[in-house]
Order: C-alpha cells, then sequence, then structure tokens
C-alpha cells in the first residue's frame, strides 16, 4: 500500500495567516492526489484532485501543487470558517490511502 | 452531481448482524462507483472499499477484504455496506462517497454505528 505522511500534524496559525500543508507519497503517484477539508461532527468536503484542480464552488484562497511524490496545500488567507481538519489522498492506487490528517487551530 | 442520503445511526450489540444504505440521486448513478470510508472515533480517514453499481465491480481494501461485504442496487440506485458478525471496534462513523475514476464528488452524511454490549 502506497503510505501518505502529512506535516504537521497540527498548526496554530491566526486569521489572515498564509497556511501550508504537506503531504509525501511513499511512491511516485503523479499527480493522483486530492485534498479534502472536515470539520468537527461533518462529512468531508473534497476541495482539490489531480492535486491542483479546484473542486466546484471552492474558492480560491485554496490551491494545490505538487506531482510525483511532494504535494503541498496552501490557504492564501486563513479564514474562521477554515479551521479544520485537512486530509491528502491518494488514488494512483488501489487501496486508495489517507493522509493522517493535519489539524489546523486557532492561534 | 450525485447526492448521497444514508441511512440512520445505529446501535448493536456484539455478534449482531447490519446492513447500512447509501442512497443517491441524480441519473448518473450507475455510471460512478460508491465507496465508503470508516472514520474511527477520534481517528482519520480510512478507504473500505468501493463498487460500481452498474455491473457490480466491487474491489476491497485488503484490511476490510472478509469484513464487510458492498453491495448495490442499481434499481433504487442504493449502496450498502454490511457486517455479519459486529465487534466492539466496529464502532465508527462510516461515509460513502462517490465519484468518477478515484476523484470524489460527493459525501453522504455519515452513519454512526455504535457496537457495545
Amino acid at each position: 500500500d502506497i503510505q501518505m505522511t502529512q506535516s504537521p500534524s497540527s498548526l496554530s496559525a491566526s486569521v489572515g495567516d498564509r497556511v501550508t500543508i504537506t503531504c509525501r507519497a511513499s511512491q511516485d503517484i503523479s499527480n493522483y492526489l486530492a485534498w479534502f477539508q472536515q470539520k468537527p461532527g461533518k462529512a468531508p468536503k473534497s476541495l482539490i484532485f489531480a492535486a491542483s484542480s479546484l473542486q466546484s464552488g471552492v474558492p480560491s484562497k485554496f490551491s494545490g501543487s505538487g506531482s510525483g511524490r511532494d504535494f503541498t496545500l496552501t490557504i492564501s488567507s486563513l479564514q474562521p470558517e477554515d479551521f479544520a481538519t485537512y486530509y491528502c489522498q491518494q488514488y494512483n492506487n488501489y487501496p486508495w490511502t489517507f493522509g493522517q490528517g493535519t489539524k489546523v487551530e486557532i492561534k | 452531481e450525485v447526492q448521497l442520503v444514508q441511512s440512520g445511526a445505529e446501535v448493536k450489540k456484539p455478534g449482531e448482524s447490519l446492513k447500512i444504505s447509501c442512497k443517491g440521486s441524480g441519473s448518473k448513478f450507475g455510471n460512478y462507483w460508491i465507496g465508503w470510508v470508516r472514520q474511527m472515533p477520534g481517528q482519520g480517514l480510512e478507504w473500505m472499499g468501493f463498487i460500481y453499481p452498474g455491473d457490480s465491480d466491487t474491489r476491497y481494501t485488503p484490511s476490510f477484504q472478509g469484513q464487510v461485504t458492498i453491495s448495490a442496487d442499481k434499481s433504487i440506485r442504493t449502496a450498502y455496506l454490511q457486517w455479519s458478525s459486529l465487534k466492539a471496534s466496529d464502532t465508527a462513523m462510516y461515509y460513502c462517497a462517490t465519484g468518477t475514476f478515484g476523484v470524489v464528488d460527493s459525501w453522504g452524511q455519515g452513519t454512526l454505528v455504535t457496537v457495545s454490549s
């Protein structure tokens, strides 16, 4: 199975900050990477697919980049509604696998 | 876009069986896969497997193979996740999700399964 490792596991940031989360795959996954946001008690929400393509309706403050093994999710200006846990997920090989999550908290 | 609505929360005893459902809407239901994701209390997301309702082609993540059964009834646009003998360790939130290729387009709202004696 492909292992997905996110860093950091958690971070504290202030409203307006630029935040970057990293995801590393244990092997080359090309650009078959997605990002999800999950708020407490809620279902995940799809943000990005194909490493850098925004899902419909997702604001442009979210952006993704990378290919191969290393990927990033950037939130350009953190807002109160962005405090959540973020997961990356590869879909290059089955079984699809998630990273362990990055919790973004208010500083 | 396919919308997914899951069945309600369940409380079961160890050893009991259970089947939870995920109903889709939209004309493209049969053309999409529907997958199941487990989230144990306070933990992250885990893919369990997925099914193509159009031909019932099913894939399981190895750690869930033999532990659960994924099925679908295309005629009523519903996918299922089933256990024959629940364990306390099956206590979790279960989400269904759908999309094309490996890209998730939509999520169900989740079904909480509690297994306790």
